[in-house]
């Protein structure tokens, strides 16, 4: 049972704006960073946006992150057909002192 | 370039052990850690436990202490997570990640390729 919850499934066309959700529900992690990572079929996580609202270098700039209170979002912009892929939002839990991870979040590119 | 390169895959039967190994280069091993995550099949991803290069220092999510050991090997920038008492519900990909500590608070960046791990009668 995750103590981050997100949304199993969301879509969107081409060109469209999406929003991923991820809630906490623990205080051991209220106030701590999001970090969200994508994950193609068949490959492994990649990340995507740490520390809430930054992003590694070569993540194109369609993709946003943002914090308030005890959720965290994820933006993506201009949809692509190659953003079909599952999202996972992700936080260090101070009591576990290790990472939870949301139960993920399948985007379908329609 | 970071790369993390994880070991191949394993068929066990139930009761055995596995140990699967993350070699990392391009980057300066001892100075992030290397955490273990897994994901059973159509599942999401489940941590497992972190191991600090630098001091050898390890932490395991409750659900694995007793049956998880990472350990590391300095010389040769490889990391090993070794899963004993192996159980038809332990199959899954696991991977190595390398994590790093901004501010307060640890992060995952880079992820191994991931080990398919098949427990089986």
């Amino acid at each position: 049972q995750s103590v981050l919850t997100q949304a199993p499934s969301a879509s969107g066309t081409p060109g469209q704006r999406v929003t991923i959700s991820c809630s906490e529900s623990s205080s051991n992690i209220g106030g701590n960073t999001v970090n969200w990572y994508q994950q193609l079929p068949g490959a492994a996580p990649k990340l995507l946006i740490y520390n809430n609202n930054q992003r590694p270098s070569g993540v194109p700039d369609r993709f946003s992150g943002s914090k308030s209170g005890t959720s965290a979002s994820l933006a993506i912009s201009g949809l692509q057909s190659e953003d079909e892929a599952d999202y996972y939002c992700a936080a260090w839990d101070d009591s576990l002192k290790g990472w939870v991870f949301g139960g993920g979040t399948k985007l379908t590119v329609l | 370039q970071v790369h993390l390169m994880q070991s191949g895959g394993e068929v066990k039967k139930p009761g055995a052990s596995v140990k699967i190994s993350c070699k990392g280069s391009g980057y300066t091993f001892t100075t992030y850690g290397v955490t273990w995550v897994r994901q059973a099949p159509g599942q999401g991803l489940e941590w497992m436990g972190w191991i600090s290069v630098h001091n050898g220092n390890t932490r395991y999510a409750q659900k694995f202490q007793g049956r998880v050991t990472m350990t590391t090997d300095t010389s040769t920038n490889t990391v090993y997570m070794e899963l004993r008492s192996l159980r038809s519900d332990d199959t899954a990909v696991y991977y190595c990640a390398r994590y790093f500590l901004l501010g307060n608070y640890y992060n995952i960046d880079f992820w191994g390729q991931g080990t398919l791990v098949t427990v089986s009668s």
